[in-house]
């Protein structure tokens, strides 16, 4: 199984501040037939299901703020919000689809300081 | 619009059965391979199952592979999760997902499953 690994569990970030999440993957999702990582991030507030924000590694989902991305191939990803706002609060995962079983990231909790 | 309505769930003892639904509305049910993804309480996602969009490929977690069973009824445009051998540790809200080539854009509510003597 492929073992995703987020870093840091929980995060504290002033309102306008960038705030940076990484995730590891224990071997590369880049589908090499289509040259896409196949690695996804999602915001979960609470209460609620989770929102697929970025798609193949970089590209936003429809209707997500343009504040959200997503870089990285291989292994190595990280999504940015660039200016947090309030309503950002939330846990966010990654997920690699690559190959079955689906994992997911731990997920980090990210809050205003 | 997109649409997935979990029922099914609810409070059970180890060792009994439930059967999860997943109603789909608002999109062309039988071309998507569908997931089932659950969430114990303050802990992170854990993919339980997939089946194709016809039917013909079923993936599951070893968690719950031969306990668990995935199946879908095309002209019902519902998914089910048939759970039998129920532990404590199945304990979870159950999300059905619509798959895609992206991942999971699409994700229900969720069914919360208690199995607790």
């Amino acid at each position: 199984d492929i073992v995703m690994t987020q870093s840091p569990d929980s995060l504290a970030v002033s309102l306008g501040e960038r705030a940076t999440i990484n995730c590891k993957s224990s071997q590369s999702v880049l589908d090499t037939s289509k040259n896409r990582n196949s690695l996804s991030w999602y915001q979960q507030k609470a209460g609620q299901p989770p929102k697929l924000l970025i798609y193949w590694a970089s590209t936003r989902e429809s209707g997500v703020p343009d504040r959200f991305s997503g870089s990285g191939s291989g292994t190595d990803f990280t999504l940015t919000i660039s200016s947090l706002q309030a309503e950002d609060v939330a846990v966010y995962f990654c997920q690699q689809y690559y190959t079955t079983p689906i994992t997911f990231g731990q997920g980090t909790r990210l809050e205003i300081k | 619009q997109v649409q997935l309505v979990e029922s099914g769930g609810g409070v059970v003892q180890p060792g009994s059965s439930l059967r999860l639904s997943c109603a789909a509305s608002g999109f062309i049910f039988n071309t998507y391979t569908m997931h089932w993804v659950r969430q114990a309480a303050g802990k992170g996602l854990e993919w339980v199952a997939l089946m194709s969009y016809d039917g013909s490929n079923t993936n599951y977690a070893d968690s719950v592979k031969g306990r668990f069973t995935i199946s879908r009824d095309n002209s019902k445009n519902t998914l089910y999760l048939q759970m039998n051998s129920l532990r404590t540790e199945d304990t979870a809200v159950y999300y059905c997902a619509r798959g895609s080539i992206t991942g999971l854009p699409t994700w229900g509510q969720g069914s919360p499953v208690t199995v607790s003597s």
